[in-house]
């Protein structure tokens, strides 16, 4: 049961354009949406994130959007560089109770290509 | 900048075998967790834990597993008898908030289980 969804395994983008990585949920309950990034051979880095009651948050390159109504969300990287190549996971959580652990997507591979 | 350690970075069992893998959250925060990642699939939440009891769990932390704070440092995941399944990256993370959606979850690099 796939409660976050990344459906694009792998995202290539030329270096200075930008990417869009998407993400959809099907829990109603969830409030809080984070995005990850991972290196190789190390863990998950905080990048950003957003509460239900925005519809858009940003920081320097970073922007994610949030549609609540369509249960999606995108995290946007403008302009990409080379060090942006990483898997990026998309995470979720519902903060009014419940589990206390984030709900992971499979991750997108974002490769930046100079 | 405060990071999470963990230890072993890798670990090669025998299904069968008990396995303790070791973890230091960063030191003022209250909140541990695991996490997992079996190859080419999510990142997937295991427990979690504050003052000195397990706060959540999911399905995949059954009998098998348990966790502890032995000391004032250091945080560990034990597997009593491990399957080929187990097999996976483990994350350890820490946080100084109850909800991880409320402040973020720092994340260790990660300790490779491989079970034969």
């Amino acid at each position: 049961d796939q409660q976050v969804k990344q459906n694009s395994p792998s995202l290539s983008v030329q270096e200075g354009r930008i990417s869009i990585l998407n993400c959809d949920y099907t829990n109603s309950m969830f409030d809080y949406f984070l995005w990850y990034k991972k290196y190789p051979a190390e863990g998950p880095t905080f990048l950003i994130s957003i509460s239900s009651i925005k519809d858009k948050n940003e920081d320097g390159r970073f922007t994610v959007f949030l549609n609540k109504s369509a249960k999606h969300l995108s995290l946007h990287i403008v302009p990409s560089q080379p060090g942006d190549s990483a898997v990026y996971f998309c995470a979720a959580t519902d903060s009014g109770g419940g589990a206390d652990g984030l709900t992971f997507g499979k991750g997108t591979h974002l490769i930046i290509q100079p | 900048e405060p990071e999470v350690t963990q230890t072993p970075s890798h670990q090669v069992t025998q299904m069968g075998q008990e396995v303790i893998l070791r973890c230091v959250p960063i030191s003022n925060h209250l909140y541990f967790y695991w996490y997992r990642q079996i190859l080419g699939q999510k990142v997937e939440f295991l427990v979690s834990f504050y003052n000195n009891e397990i706060s959540e769990k999911s399905e995949i932390f059954d009998d098998q597993f348990s966790v502890e704070r032995p000391d004032g440092s250091n945080f560990t995941l034990k597997i009593r008898s491990t399957k080929l399944e187990d097999s996976a990256m483990y994350f350890c993370a820490s946080s100084d908030l109850r909800h991880p959606g409320a402040n973020v979850l720092t994340f260790g690099a990660g300790s490779r289980l491989t079970v034969l």
